[in-house]
Protein backbone atom coordinates (compact mmCIF):
# COMPACT_ATOMS: atom_id res chain seq x y z
CA UNK A 1 0.00 0.00 0.00
CA UNK A 2 1.76 3.03 -1.11
CA UNK A 3 -0.57 5.55 1.01
CA UNK A 4 -2.14 7.05 -1.87
CA UNK A 5 -6.01 5.58 -2.29
CA UNK A 6 -7.71 6.27 -5.00
CA UNK A 7 -11.36 5.28 -5.82
CA UNK A 8 -13.28 3.58 -7.62
CA UNK A 9 -10.72 0.83 -8.86
CA UNK A 10 -12.77 0.24 -12.04
CA UNK A 11 -15.95 1.85 -13.50
CA UNK A 12 -17.27 1.67 -16.92
CA UNK A 13 -19.66 3.89 -18.66
CA UNK A 14 -21.06 5.15 -21.87
CA UNK A 15 -20.18 7.95 -24.01
CA UNK A 16 -21.38 11.26 -23.17
CA UNK A 17 -21.59 10.41 -19.14
CA UNK A 18 -19.72 11.99 -16.42
CA UNK A 19 -17.32 10.46 -14.45
CA UNK A 20 -15.62 11.64 -10.69
CA UNK A 21 -12.72 9.86 -9.61
CA UNK A 22 -11.00 10.20 -6.15
CA UNK A 23 -7.64 10.46 -4.96
CA UNK A 24 -6.69 10.66 -0.93
CA UNK A 25 -2.83 11.72 -0.93
CA UNK A 26 -0.72 10.52 1.35
CA UNK A 27 -0.53 12.18 4.88
CA UNK A 28 1.51 14.88 5.23
CA UNK A 29 1.97 15.48 1.15
CA UNK A 30 0.21 18.81 -0.24
CA UNK A 31 0.70 18.24 -3.78
CA UNK A 32 -1.55 15.93 -5.90
CA UNK A 33 -1.24 14.94 -9.30
CA UNK A 34 -3.24 13.43 -11.86
CA UNK A 35 -1.85 11.70 -15.06
CA UNK A 36 -3.42 9.43 -17.74
CA UNK A 37 -1.99 6.40 -18.65
CA UNK A 38 -3.62 4.88 -22.65
CA UNK A 39 -2.04 2.43 -24.25
CA UNK A 40 -1.52 4.90 -27.79
CA UNK A 41 -0.51 7.87 -25.54
CA UNK A 42 1.65 6.32 -22.45
CA UNK A 43 1.64 8.39 -19.52
CA UNK A 44 0.67 11.99 -19.91
CA UNK A 45 0.82 14.49 -16.77
CA UNK A 46 -3.07 16.17 -16.38
CA UNK A 47 -2.35 18.70 -13.57
CA UNK A 48 -1.04 19.53 -10.49
CA UNK A 49 -2.61 21.10 -7.48
CA UNK A 50 -0.36 21.96 -4.60
CA UNK A 51 -2.44 22.73 -1.34
CA UNK A 52 -5.75 23.36 -2.92
CA UNK A 53 -4.11 25.80 -5.76
CA UNK A 54 -3.95 25.04 -9.07
CA UNK A 55 0.37 24.54 -10.21
CA UNK A 56 0.87 23.22 -13.37
CA UNK A 57 -1.59 22.26 -16.08
CA UNK A 58 -0.38 19.71 -18.89
CA UNK A 59 -2.59 17.52 -21.81
CA UNK A 60 -5.80 18.21 -20.15
CA UNK A 61 -8.62 18.53 -22.04
CA UNK A 62 -11.44 21.30 -21.78
CA UNK A 63 -14.08 18.39 -20.46
CA UNK A 64 -11.72 17.76 -17.98
CA UNK A 65 -11.71 19.33 -14.79
CA UNK A 66 -10.23 18.88 -10.64
CA UNK A 67 -9.55 20.39 -7.90
CA UNK A 68 -8.02 19.92 -4.68
CA UNK A 69 -10.00 20.49 -1.53
CA UNK A 70 -8.92 21.84 1.99
CA UNK A 71 -8.43 18.39 3.60
CA UNK A 72 -5.89 17.75 0.54
CA UNK A 73 -8.50 15.25 -1.21
CA UNK A 74 -8.49 15.94 -4.89
CA UNK A 75 -11.30 15.03 -7.91
CA UNK A 76 -10.89 14.08 -11.03
CA UNK A 77 -14.00 15.04 -12.94
CA UNK A 78 -14.36 13.66 -16.94
CA UNK A 79 -17.51 14.57 -19.00
CA UNK A 80 -19.21 13.85 -22.23
CA UNK A 81 -16.66 10.95 -22.24
CA UNK A 82 -16.02 9.18 -25.35
CA UNK A 83 -14.29 6.14 -26.42
CA UNK A 84 -10.87 7.18 -26.77
CA UNK A 85 -11.10 8.23 -22.61
CA UNK A 86 -10.48 4.95 -21.91
CA UNK A 87 -7.56 4.98 -19.68
CA UNK A 88 -5.96 3.72 -16.79
CA UNK A 89 -5.96 7.22 -14.33
CA UNK A 90 -3.36 7.62 -12.11
CA UNK A 91 -3.25 9.95 -8.84
CA UNK A 92 0.57 10.54 -7.29
CA UNK A 93 1.50 12.74 -4.14
CA UNK A 94 4.29 14.53 -3.68
CA UNK A 95 7.32 15.36 -0.66
CA UNK A 96 10.30 16.26 -1.51
CA UNK A 97 13.54 14.39 -1.05
CA UNK A 98 17.00 15.39 -0.97
CA UNK A 99 16.18 17.86 -3.64
CA UNK A 100 14.06 15.62 -5.87
CA UNK A 101 10.67 15.85 -5.25
CA UNK A 102 9.64 12.14 -5.35
CA UNK A 103 6.34 11.33 -6.50
CA UNK A 104 4.26 7.83 -4.92
CA UNK A 105 1.41 6.71 -7.12
CA UNK A 106 -1.85 5.14 -6.31
CA UNK A 107 -3.36 2.71 -7.86
CA UNK A 108 -4.99 4.16 -10.87
CA UNK A 109 -8.67 4.00 -11.77
CA UNK A 110 -9.22 1.87 -14.80
CA UNK A 111 -12.03 3.91 -16.65
CA UNK A 112 -13.55 1.95 -19.23
CA UNK A 113 -16.17 3.99 -21.99
CA UNK A 114 -18.22 1.92 -23.91
CA UNK B 1 12.15 21.03 -22.83
CA UNK B 2 13.04 18.13 -20.68
CA UNK B 3 12.41 14.88 -22.23
CA UNK B 4 13.68 11.00 -22.01
CA UNK B 5 13.79 8.60 -24.67
CA UNK B 6 13.75 5.05 -24.07
CA UNK B 7 15.48 3.22 -26.33
CA UNK B 8 14.19 -0.01 -26.76
CA UNK B 9 10.54 -1.30 -26.21
CA UNK B 10 11.05 -4.79 -25.15
CA UNK B 11 13.58 -6.32 -23.87
CA UNK B 12 14.03 -10.21 -23.15
CA UNK B 13 16.47 -11.67 -20.49
CA UNK B 14 16.65 -15.14 -19.35
CA UNK B 15 16.74 -15.17 -15.07
CA UNK B 16 20.02 -14.60 -13.70
CA UNK B 17 21.86 -13.15 -16.47
CA UNK B 18 22.37 -9.55 -16.39
CA UNK B 19 19.71 -6.36 -17.26
CA UNK B 20 20.58 -3.77 -19.18
CA UNK B 21 17.21 -0.98 -19.92
CA UNK B 22 18.78 2.47 -21.97
CA UNK B 23 17.52 5.67 -21.48
CA UNK B 24 18.83 9.24 -23.06
CA UNK B 25 17.85 12.09 -21.57
CA UNK B 26 17.30 15.73 -22.36
CA UNK B 27 17.58 19.04 -20.20
CA UNK B 28 18.42 22.19 -20.90
CA UNK B 29 20.15 22.06 -16.50
CA UNK B 30 21.06 19.70 -14.09
CA UNK B 31 17.71 17.11 -14.24
CA UNK B 32 16.35 14.61 -11.82
CA UNK B 33 15.99 11.58 -13.17
CA UNK B 34 14.06 8.71 -11.96
CA UNK B 35 13.59 5.04 -12.86
CA UNK B 36 9.95 4.22 -12.22
CA UNK B 37 8.45 0.25 -12.05
CA UNK B 38 5.04 -1.10 -13.10
CA UNK B 39 3.86 -4.44 -12.08
CA UNK B 40 0.85 -5.87 -14.26
CA UNK B 41 -2.29 -4.55 -13.09
CA UNK B 42 -0.48 -2.48 -10.48
CA UNK B 43 0.44 1.46 -9.82
CA UNK B 44 3.70 2.97 -10.33
CA UNK B 45 6.49 2.41 -8.05
CA UNK B 46 9.90 4.54 -7.41
CA UNK B 47 13.56 2.93 -8.06
CA UNK B 48 15.82 5.09 -8.11
CA UNK B 49 16.58 8.53 -8.03
CA UNK B 50 19.43 10.72 -8.98
CA UNK B 51 19.52 14.24 -8.06
CA UNK B 52 22.96 15.94 -8.66
CA UNK B 53 24.95 13.85 -5.97
CA UNK B 54 26.43 10.72 -6.67
CA UNK B 55 26.35 9.75 -10.33
CA UNK B 56 26.21 5.99 -9.62
CA UNK B 57 22.44 5.40 -8.11
CA UNK B 58 21.43 2.03 -5.90
CA UNK B 59 18.07 1.26 -5.66
CA UNK B 60 15.29 -1.30 -4.65
CA UNK B 61 15.34 -5.20 -5.70
CA UNK B 62 19.11 -4.52 -6.60
CA UNK B 63 19.12 -2.41 -9.63
CA UNK B 64 21.28 0.54 -10.00
CA UNK B 65 21.60 3.57 -12.54
CA UNK B 66 24.70 5.83 -13.74
CA UNK B 67 24.37 8.98 -14.82
CA UNK B 68 26.80 10.31 -17.55
CA UNK B 69 26.09 13.81 -18.43
CA UNK B 70 28.82 13.54 -21.43
CA UNK B 71 26.10 10.83 -22.87
CA UNK B 72 23.18 12.06 -21.64
CA UNK B 73 22.56 8.82 -20.75
CA UNK B 74 20.94 7.25 -17.38
CA UNK B 75 21.08 3.50 -17.86
CA UNK B 76 19.22 1.40 -15.62
CA UNK B 77 20.62 -2.41 -14.91
CA UNK B 78 20.93 -4.84 -12.85
CA UNK B 79 23.70 -8.00 -12.19
CA UNK B 80 20.90 -10.60 -12.04
CA UNK B 81 17.60 -11.31 -13.56
CA UNK B 82 14.76 -12.83 -11.53
CA UNK B 83 11.40 -13.45 -12.50
CA UNK B 84 9.89 -10.80 -10.43
CA UNK B 85 11.48 -8.06 -12.46
CA UNK B 86 9.33 -8.84 -15.20
CA UNK B 87 7.51 -5.77 -15.28
CA UNK B 88 7.02 -2.17 -17.19
CA UNK B 89 9.88 0.23 -16.52
CA UNK B 90 10.00 4.13 -16.95
CA UNK B 91 12.68 6.55 -17.31
CA UNK B 92 11.20 9.64 -15.89
CA UNK B 93 12.90 13.24 -16.05
CA UNK B 94 11.33 16.38 -13.98
CA UNK B 95 10.91 19.55 -15.40
CA UNK B 96 11.03 23.27 -13.88
CA UNK B 97 7.69 23.13 -12.08
CA UNK B 98 8.32 19.43 -10.86
CA UNK B 99 5.86 17.72 -12.64
CA UNK B 100 7.42 13.96 -13.69
CA UNK B 101 7.89 13.36 -17.66
CA UNK B 102 7.81 9.87 -18.60
CA UNK B 103 9.40 7.85 -21.01
CA UNK B 104 7.42 5.16 -23.15
CA UNK B 105 8.04 2.71 -21.08
CA UNK B 106 10.57 -0.96 -21.60
CA UNK B 107 8.42 -3.86 -21.17
CA UNK B 108 10.88 -6.56 -19.58
CA UNK B 109 10.60 -10.36 -20.46
CA UNK B 110 12.16 -12.56 -18.07
CA UNK B 111 12.42 -16.10 -19.50
CA UNK B 112 13.29 -19.38 -16.94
Amino acid sequence: DSGVTQTPKHLITATGQRVTLRCSPRSGDLSVYWYQQSLDQGLQFLIQYYNGEERAKGNILERFSAQQFPDLHSELNLSSLELGDSALYFCASSVVVTGANVLTFGAGSRLTVL
Amino acid sequence: AQSVTQLDSHVSVSEGTPVLLRCNYSSSYSPSLFWYVQHPNKGLQLLLKYTSAATLVKGINGFEAEFKKSETSFHLTKPSAHMSDAAEYFCVVSDWADKLIFGTGTRLQVFP
